[in-house]
């Protein structure tokens, strides 16, 4: 089963410009994560926020978790052509456990 | 960090063959493994959990007699498509968990049933 949404389900942007993404979920989760998905490609692991952080930094990434809404966003700030992929949050319920993906957001930079 | 690795990377076969999937642990011991499955512009869906020694448990939906799963080392998982057809047609990913919730992902199986 999937967790829930991801809002947009496609985003185009220019480069330099800021894309953010949408997740939301049904259960109680333990930690979020985002993974980025290249066409055909395997998925590459971006950041992990638990469930009792706010928001979270990695480089040009910032995520954001509000559990009471069962919702996170990611934030892709200047963004480059190489960051056109498919986005998908994934959340977890603890170590040992499955991760349950969100439908994901198809993310198109043009230079 | 760990390393998953999948075996093929890529398969096409033809409708009725068997086909099997290998997701090997390379530098740690795998006790557990899960199988996914990518439909073409869609997400991920787990198929099934595997733990080394033990039956797979299947997710609703999951045909076992037809996903069968084998477990048998702590560095190998296996995933046979039994009898496929084009509808089986999918990019087939595994996992297994690290340590602080980390997941260690393998780079995908894409099958092509002619």
């Amino acid at each position: 089963s999937q967790q829930g949404e991801e809002d947009p389900q496609a985003l185009s942007i220019q480069e330099g410009e800021n894309a953010t993404m949408n997740c939301s979920y049904k259960t109680s989760i333990n930690n979020l994560q985002w993974y980025r998905q290249n066409s055909g490609r395997g998925l590459v692991h971006l950041i992990l926020i638990r469930s009792n952080e706010r928001e979270k930094h990695s480089g040009r990434l910032r995520v954001t978790l509000d559990t009471s809404k069962k919702s996170s966003s990611l934030l892709i700030t200047a963004s480059r052509a190489a960051d056109t992929a498919s986005y998908f949050c994934a959340t977890g319920l603890g170590a040992g456990t499955a991760l349950i993906f969100g439908k994901g957001t198809t993310l198109s930079v043009s230079s | 960090g760990a390393v998953v690795s999948q075996h093929p990377s890529r398969v096409i076969c033809k409708s009725g063959t068997s086909v099997k999937i290998e997701c090997r642990s390379l530098d740690f011991q795998a006790t557990t493994m899960f199988w996914y499955r990518q439909f073409p512009k869609q997400s991920l869906m787990l198929m099934a959990t595997s733990n080394e020694g033990s039956k797979a448990t299947y997710e609703q939906g999951v045909e076992k007699d037809k996903f069968l799963i084998n477990h048998a080392s702590l560095t190998l998982s296996t995933l046979t498509v039994t009898s496929a057809h084009p509808e089986d047609s999918s990019f087939y990913i595994c996992s297994s968990p690290g340590g602080l919730d980390t997941q260690y992902f393998g780079p995908g199986t894409r099958l092509t049933v002619l």
